[in-house]
């Protein structure tokens, strides 16, 4: 069975940095491209970048380029997601998702990992 | 950046009755096109992807079809458990965006 297991919540100040996990199992970890989605409080989906694990190729929309950092430890199966200094936008639930490269799509989604920055 | 407009924003149905999703990307997708469901609390789930292909477990009531710019996802018969958020989802050379949702809730 594939699973995406999320670190827990986290509750951060502004100018903090912070790292969140994505541990992938039941399927080849370095098969699969996995990625990272946004969730604003009662808003829509937004897609941040995939990396595919196996030569850590490393895709970002463009919203999120410079504003976060994906990568991954296939040694481990984990994926991360992380921030060199978080800012009170940044609060949201943050998808783990694995990436079907074939018709495109999120076949797998994390139980999600709710940052919270507040001073 | 290719966006994606979903319509209506909120879609009122009765039990029973056919509920239709539509969604629109600025420039051709082809068929890389996917719906998703999302319950309050839950992580989405996938229902379709390939414009028209039902994923894994999805339910044979949840139909999607459409090609280039103009997407449909249909629920034939709306049973209890399927009043939620539906989202659509496109890719395009290494980009991918969703729209904005619609909300499918009990009329």
């Amino acid at each position: 069975e594939v699973q995406l297991v999320q670190s827990g919540a986290e509750v951060k100040k502004p100018g903090e940095s912070l790292k969140i996990s994505c541990k992938g199992s039941g399927y080849s970890f370095t098969s699969y491209w996995i990625g990272w989605v946004r969730q604003m409080p009662g808003k829509g989906l937004e897609w941040m970048g995939i990396i595919y694990p196996g030569d850590s190729d490393t895709r970002y929309s463009p919203s999120f380029q410079g504003q976060v950092t994906i990568s991954a430890d296939k040694s481990i199966s984990t994926a991360y997601l992380q921030w060199s200094s978080l800012k009170a936008s940044d609060t949201a639930m943050y998808y783990c998702v694995r990436f079907y490269s074939g018709p495109h799509y999120f076949d797998y989604w994390g139980q999600g990992t709710l940052v919270t920055v507040s001073s | 950046e290719i966006v994606m407009t979903q319509s209506p924003a909120t879609l009122s149905v009765s039990p029973g009755e056919r509920a239709t999703l539509s969604c629109r990307a600025s420039q051709s997708v082809s068929s890389n096109l996917a719906w998703y469901q999302q319950k309050p609390g839950q992580a989405p789930r996938l229902l379709i992807y390939g414009a028209s292909t039902r994923a894994t477990g999805i339910p044979a009531r949840f139909s999607g079809s459409g090609s280039g710019t103009e997407f449909t996802l249909t629920i034939s018969s709306l049973q209890s458990e399927d009043f939620a958020v539906y989202y659509c989802q496109q890719y395009n050379n290494w980009l991918l965006t969703f729209g904005g949702g619609t909300k499918v809730e009990i009329k």
